[in-house]
C-alpha cells in the first residue's frame, strides 16, 4: 500500500523560504520509472504542477517557478524535500505530495495535502 | 493561466451524458503525451479517474470514459449521477516546459 504524507510549517512569513517534506512508504524511489513530486492548489483555484524528481535523480520544475524551487530526495529515508524561496501571500495553497508510478506519467497516489498560509 | 484549457463548468440532469474538453497544443497533447483525468470531490484530495487517455483504474465506474485526438482530449460521463458532482482536471506533460507536468484549468460538473 502506497502512502505519502506531507510535513512542514502551516504558516510562513513573506520572503521566507518554505521547506516541505514528503515521507512515503510502499514503494522505492530507486525503482525505474518512479517519481515523487509536488502539486499545489490555492483555495478555490486549480491544481498547479510544481516539481518532480525521478528515480534516477532527474528533476523537472515548473518553468514559471523554477528559480524559486529545489527538490531533493533521500532514498534511504524514503523522503522527498521541496524548498520554495521568497514566499508571497499568493503562494498560500494546499501542497500535495504525489507519486508517479510509471512511464504513463499518471499521478496514481496523492498525499492528504498540507495547507500553507503566507502571511505576516 | 493553465496550459491546458477546459470549460469552467458543465451541467446535466441525472442520467444524462456530459463531456469535458481539454485543449492543448503541439508541445503537450499534440506531441504524443498521454492525458490523464482526475476527479476532486468537494473538500477532498484529487483522485485518478482516467489514465493513458482512455484507461480506467480499478474501481472507477465504466460511466467514465476518455479519448484523445490531435491536440485535444475529452472526458465523458454517461448516466450522470448526483455523486459525480465534482471538479475534474486533465493533466499531461509539455516539452516546451522542460518536460514539466501541466494541468487543465478545471471543470466543475453540476448535476441539476
Amino acid at each position: 500500500q502506497i502512502t505519502l504524507k506531507e510535513s512542514g510549517p502551516t504558516l510562513v512569513k513573506p520572503t521566507q523560504t518554505l521547506t516541505l517534506t514528503c515521507t512515503f512508504s510502499g514503494f522505492s524511489l530507486s525503482t525505474s520509472g518512479v517519481g515523487v513530486g509536488w502539486i499545489r492548489q490555492p483555495p478555490g483555484k486549480a491544481l498547479e504542477w510544481l516539481a518532480l524528481i525521478y528515480w534516477d535523480d532527474d528533476k523537472r520544475y515548473s518553468p514559471s517557478l523554477k528559480s524559486r524551487l529545489t527538490i531533493t530526495k533521500d532514498t534511504s529515508k524514503n523522503q522527498v524535500v521541496l524548498t520554495m524561496s521568497n514566499m508571497d501571500p499568493v503562494d498560500t495553497a494546499t501542497y500535495y505530495c504525489i507519486h508517479r508510478g510509471d512511464n504513463t506519467g499518471k499521478v496514481d497516489h496523492w498525499g492528504q495535502g498540507t495547507l500553507v498560509t503566507v502571511s505576516s | 493561466q493553465s496550459v491546458l484549457t477546459q470549460p469552467p463548468s458543465v451541467s446535466g440532469a441525472p442520467g444524462q451524458r456530459v463531456t469535458i474538453s481539454c485543449t492543448g497544443s503541439s508541445s503537450n497533447i499534440g506531441a504524443g503525451y498521454d492525458v490523464h483525468w482526475y476527479q476532486q470531490l468537494p473538500g477532498t484530495v484529487p483522485k485518478l479517474l482516467i489514465y493513458g487517455n482512455s484507461n480506467r483504474p480499478s474501481g472507477v465506474p465504466d460511466r467514465f470514459s476518455g479519448s484523445k485526438s490531435g491536440t485535444s482530449a475529452s472526458l465523458a460521463i454517461t448516466g450522470l449521477q448526483a455523486e459525480d458532482e465534482a471538479d475534474y482536471y486533465c493533466q499531461s506533460y509539455d516539452s516546451s516546459l522542460s518536460g514539466s507536468g501541466v494541468f487543465g484549468s478545471g471543470t466543475m460538473v453540476t448535476v441539476l
